[in-house]
């Protein structure tokens, strides 16, 4: 059964980047269709999606992000990471990360908090 | 960009069947039979419920259905039980560089 599972800090200074990886199990990343993404909900705010890279090689990025996130794919790992730039207070949130299809993120990590925070 | 546009919240009885409407644009969920709705519990990852607009992944109970008219998709929750109040959150795909965007999520309460 497909899982993923996300991992990195859960502290990071204003200014700097915050990167999380997303470790798949139960198949590859790079054997099943679909997309892989990265969404965050802020403290007592709604779901907002991050970005998300299709297993033939696209991405797309949230456009009020984009100058600011990368996602990228480790396959030796059977990984995904999620770098974003430059954070603030306003990036504290748990970050998630999916795999997805145009219509349902169908399967989800359990999500890891990352506050910023000097 | 804009999310979609959910209530805030909707509240039942136990036994009685509620609605959550999400209303976008012809762009996304007007456009697209890509609409899905997902299950949050507080400190729990979201659960998908309905995709495809109207497709329930296996497990999911039958006393949850999803259907769209125009611009605007809804979740149907019968019989509601005391184990569905949660937080939900629709979803759509976007023909732009957004791509997906969620509602705003509607707080669901069992009296």
């Amino acid at each position: 059964q497909l899982q993923v599972q996300e991992s990195g800090p859960g502290l990071v200074k204003p200014s700097e980047t915050l990167s999380l990886s997303c470790t798949v199990s139960g198949g590859s990343i790079n054997n099943n269709s679909y997309y892989w993404g990265w969404i965050r909900q802020p403290p007592g705010k709604g779901l907002e999606w991050i970005g998300s890279f299709y297993y033939s090689g696209s991405t797309y990025y949230n456009p009020s992000l984009k100058s600011r996130v990368t996602i990228s794919v480790d396959v030796s790992r059977n990984q995904f990471s999620l770098k974003l730039t430059s954070v603030t207070a306003a990036d504290t949130a748990v970050y998630s990360c999916a795999h997805h299809g145009p219509g349902g993120f169908h399967i989800w990590g359990q999500g890891t908090m990352v506050t910023v925070s000097s | 960009q804009s999310a979609l546009t959910q209530p805030a919240s909707v509240s039942g009885s136990p036994g009685q069947s509620i609605t959550i409407s999400c209303t976008g644009t012809t762009s996304d969920v007007g456009g697209y039979n890509y609409v899905s709705w997902y299950q949050h519990h507080a400190g729990k990852a979201p659960k998908l419920m309905i995709y495809d607009v109207t497709n329930r992944p296996s497990g999911v109970s039958d006393r949850f259905s999803g259907s769209k008219s125009g611009n605007t998709a809804s979740l149907t929750i019968s019989g509601l039980q005391p184990e569905d109040e949660a937080d939900y959150y629709c979803n759509s795909y976007r023909s732009s560089s957004t791509r997906w965007v969620f509602g705003g999520g509607t707080k669901v309460t069992v009296l």
